[in-house]
């Protein structure tokens, strides 16, 4: 069965300083991957997706995310963060017909 | 383009009656899924309709159906309702799994 986890429950960085959020799955295929963002009240908003090609994937509001096979992991990065980046982080997998399944999230705290 | 439209964004009803959800996705995505999302289990995949079909199944009760109408508008309905469906149940939509998913900004619902 597949299956995210997502090992912090919370993260606290400092203003500007570098982001990494880990994420490990398990699924029986080559699968597709994806990072969220939630804002409070708010639904999900789509970060970045793997599916093929090139295991380093950019998305959207400078994060960037690599897909490692052999560690069954696709970890969120940002080389800066701004204090507008805190919010929850949730890591997907899903692949074909396969419902889309979320890790239970990781939330970020930024500290001015 | 209108995004994914979730209503009402609030509901309150009491123990054992019924609530409908309406969820109408981005023109042209014709995949409806639908989420529960709670702090203690995180996003649980409820269901998924395909061009009027229920593709994929989470592990809810019966209570908890569905469906999806022609133009891919989509309800999820939930009967006897209990305290424990209190919840932000999220709509998303996509082209295919591989876009990843649009979601809407949810219905809470409050069971007293």
């Amino acid at each position: 069965a597949q299956s995210v986890t997502q090992p912090d429950i919370h993260i606290t960085v400092s203003e500007g300083a570098s982001l990494e959020l880990r994420c490990n799955y398990s699924y029986g295929a080559t699968p597709y991957l994806f990072w969220y963002v939630q804002s409070p009240g708010q639904g999900l908003q789509l970060l970045l997706k793997y599916f093929s090609g090139d295991t380093l994937v950019q998305g959207i509001k400078g994060f960037e995310a690599e897909f490692k096979r052999s560690q069954s992991s696709f970890n969120l990065r940002k080389p800066s963060v701004h204090w507008s980046d805190a919010a929850e982080y949730f890591c997907a997998v899903g692949a074909g017909d396969d419902k889309i399944i979320f890790g239970k999230g990781t939330r970020l705290h930024i500290l001015p | 383009k209108a995004g994914v439209t979730q209503t009402p964004r609030y509901l309150i009803k009491t123990r054992g009656q019924q609530v409908t959800l309406s969820c109408s996705p981005i023109s042209g995505h014709r995949s409806v899924s639908w989420y529960q999302q709670t702090p203690g289990q995180g996003l649980q995949f409820l269901f998924e309709y395909f061009s009027e079909t229920q593709r994929n199944k989470g592990n809810f009760p019966g209570r908890f159906s569905g469906r999806q109408f022609s133009n891919s508008r989509s309800e999820m309905n939930v009967s006897t309702l209990e305290l424990g469906d209190s919840a932000l149940y999220l709509c998303a939509s996509s082209q295919s799994q591989g876009y990843g998913y649009t979601f809407g900004s949810g219905t809470r619902l409050t069971v007293v």
